[in-house]
């Protein structure tokens, strides 16, 4: 079963940030907290990770709640080429064996032009 | 490009038929993961290969089974084809198979069973 909880679908004006929140409440001190996109027809692309403090790159930021048990994506100003399912993981830093990486089934953003 | 390679894109059988998937990971990546995705649903996990061996399994059928070769790449064998498994199936690479990297996806192999 999946670790994080998302919500199902969101909406967003273009050229607008949008807020994509994600819930891990049983986080542990070595997980890291992933997050991909997979637009229409597409495979999963990768975003952004984390582990404690706030991180930015070309694509997002990501906003990690001081207890990790929550994070939100934070897309500055969303495009309609951001229409995409967003999923949120966790990685152990150190995977062992049999340690399987769940995907849920995200959250689905929509973009109103 | 990831530079993850899955061929075929696109293959239409029939029931009682056996398939097989194909995923070449990105350069180097000795980690590969194989993820299956119904309409509408999220991406199932299925099981996952590190430099040749199995490392964790996941929602597998006892129909469907996979291996990693000595260059690297990947086979999916789905066998005894039922309807239900039409469907999206993504290969994804990594770098290694103890750490927290990001993985790399190919673009799917879209199996369709009549």
């Amino acid at each position: 079963d999946a670790k994080t909880t998302q919500p199902n679908s969101m909406e967003s004006n273009e050229e607008e940030p949008v807020h994509l929140p994600c819930n891990h409440s049983t986080i542990s001190g070595t997980d890291y907290i992933h997050w991909y996109r997979q637009l229409p027809s597409q495979g999963p692309e990768y975003v952004i990770h984390g582990l404690t403090s706030n991180v930015n790159n070309r694509m997002a930021s990501l906003a990690i709640a001081e207890d990790r048990k929550s994070s939100t994506l934070i897309l500055h100003r969303a495009t309609l080429r951001d229409a995409a399912v967003y999923y949120c993981i966790l990685r152990p830093y150190l995977m062992n064996r049999d340690d399987k990486i769940i995907f849920g089934k995200g959250t689905r953003l929509h973009i109103l032009p | 490009d990831s530079g993850v390679t899955q061929t075929p894109k696109h293959l239409i059988t029939a029931t009682g038929q056996r398939v097989t998937l194909r995923c070449s990971p990105r350069s180097g990546d000795l980690s590969v993961y194989w993820y299956q995705q119904s309409l509408d649903q999220g991406l199932q996990f299925l099981i996952q290969y590190y430099n040749g061996e199995e490392r964790a399994k996941g929602n597998i059928l006892e129909r469907f089974s996979a291996q990693q070769f000595p260059d690297l790449h990947s086979e999916l064998n789905l066998s005894s084809l039922e309807l239900g498994d039409s469907a999206l199936y993504f290969c994804a690479s990594s770098p290694r198979d103890r750490s927290a990297g990001e993985l790399f996806f190919g673009e799917g192999s879209r199996l369709t069973v009549l």
